[in-house]
């Protein structure tokens, strides 16, 4: 099961910030938290991932509260094209056989 | 980030007969790789793990002897669906692990069984 709890939809303006929330309350030590997104019809697009400190790279920012409890991911000028469903999950990233379990994800949707 | 390939992108095959989609690696070895599938407006089913050499680990519910599975390298894996029927249709995705323990996917394959 989906450690994460994520809303299932969200809108957002082009040309501004999207911020995309998730709760992980029951996230471990060792777990790290990945975000990754699907476009339809296509296979998952890997975003980015954090541990404790905030992340960022050319896609997004990642904010990870003190407590690791949740997450927020930022698309800072969202557009068109990042309209998609978008996971957050938490992962043992030291173990390359544990898999990504996915949950039902927040849809997003920039509207023109 | 890695590159992931499936093939092929999409095939229709006729209900009885067996299909192999193929799952690569393209700039990176994998040791593990995973295979999914997501029927419409649902989310990623993980069916299995592919680990190279060894056999593969299926997740309950999942027929081994019908969606058979090999990873006999670093850089590829495949999924059998044999014997296939209407209701395996649906978008399979593979899934490989970098060598940092980063995962990135393939673009699906799309099967149809009419």
């Amino acid at each position: 099961d989906a450690k994460t709890t994520q809303p299932p939809s969200m809108d957002c303006a082009e040309g501004r910030a999207a911020n995309l929330p998730c709760n992980h309350s029951t996230i471990s030590g060792n777990e790290y938290v990945y975000w990754y997104r699907q476009i339809h019809s296509q296979g998952p697009q890997y975003i980015i991932h954090g541990l404790k400190n905030n992340e960022t790279n050319e896609m997004a920012s990642l904010i990870i509260t003190e407590d690791r409890k949740s997450s927020t991911l930022i698309l800072p000028h969202a557009t068109l094209r990042d309209t998609a469903v978008y996971y957050c999950i938490v992962r043992d990233r030291n173990s390359g056989n544990t898999p990504l379990v996915f949950g039902k994800g927040t849809r997003l949707s920039v509207i023109a | 980030g890695a590159v992931v390939s499936q093939h092929p992108s999409w095939v229709i095959c006729k209900s009885g007969t067996s299909v192999k989609i193929e799952c690569r690696s393209l700039d990176f070895q994998a040791t593990t790789m995973f295979w999914y599938r997501q029927f419409p407006k649902q989310s990623l089913m993980l069916m299995a793990t592919s680990n190279e050499g060894s056999k593969a680990t299926y997740e309950q519910g999942v027929e081994k002897d019908k969606f058979l599975i090999n990873h006999a390298s670093l850089t590829l894996s495949t999924l059998t669906v044999t014997s296939a029927h209407p209701e395996d249709s649906s978008f399979y995705i593979c899934s490989a692990t970098t060598p940092g323990n980063t995962i990135y996917f393939g673009e699906g394959s799309w099967l149809t069984v009419v």
